[in-house]
């Protein structure tokens, strides 16, 4: 069965302290891994799609990664603005739909 | 270029009754998905809609219905609401040709307290 594992599921940092999410994946034929991220009380917000492995994207502080079985996002040094739940995302073999991970909860302190 | 927009934004319900909620795509987004999301189980898939033909449902109940229009606007109806129906309620749009991996964008939600 297709699943998506997101660790850790809480992560507590200072400001300026790099750190990487990991959001691991079963699916066969991947046809994109998706990065959200989620503020309290509101809807995902979408930030990147990765299609195949070693592809990058970048956007502020934070980079997105992709292998054969995982994807990273790296958060390179934090700002208090930058704490929210980070999801990821897949859509499973031909199905209209996204799986989606637990999800880490990011909290940057000043 | 507008987002995805859901109303009601919040909404209490008492057990028994039924609500509707409603979702507006971004223009040009002809496939409409629902999501339940909850602390505990996280987002769950109900359905999604493409041209105005339901063409995945997720393990929800019969209770939980939707269906989308000729200008892709979407609606989701749940019947004899129960207190664990209690959710953020997320509607989200894609431009959804084949099966490739459209990007699928969100709205804010519809909060619903059933009590």
């Amino acid at each position: 069965e297709d699943q998506v594992t997101q660790s850790p599921e809480a992560l507590r940092l200072q400001e300026g302290e790099s750190s990487s999410l990991n959001c691991s994946y079963t699916v066969s034929g991947l046809r994109g891994l998706f990065w959200y991220r989620q503020d309290p009380g509101k809807g995902p917000e979408f930030l990147f799609t990765l299609y195949s492995a070693g592809e990058e994207k970048e956007k502020e502080r934070l980079k997105a990664t992709l292998t054969k079985k995982e994807s990273f996002l790296h958060i390179t040094a934090p700002k208090p603005e930058d704490s929210a739940t980070y999801l990821c995302a897949v859509p499973p073999s031909n199905d209209y739909k996204l799986s989606f991970g637990a999800g880490t909860t990011v909290t940057v302190r000043a | 270029k507008a987002g995805v927009t859901q109303t009601p934004r919040y909404l209490i319900k008492t057990r028994g009754q039924q609500v509707t909620l409603s979702c507006s795509p971004i223009s040009g987004h002809r496939s409409v998905s629902w999501y339940q999301q909850t602390p505990g189980q996280g987002l769950q898939f109900l359905f999604e809609y493409f041209s105005e033909t339901q063409r995945n449902k997720g393990n929800f109940p019969g209770r939980f219905s939707g269906r989308q229009f000729s200008n892709s606007r979407s609606e989701m109806n749940v019947s004899t609401l129960e207190l664990g129906d209690s959710a953020l309620y997320l509607c989200a749009s894609s431009l959804g040709g084949g099966d490739s991996g459209n990007t699928i964008y969100f709205g804010e939600g519809s909060w619903l307290t059933v009590v």
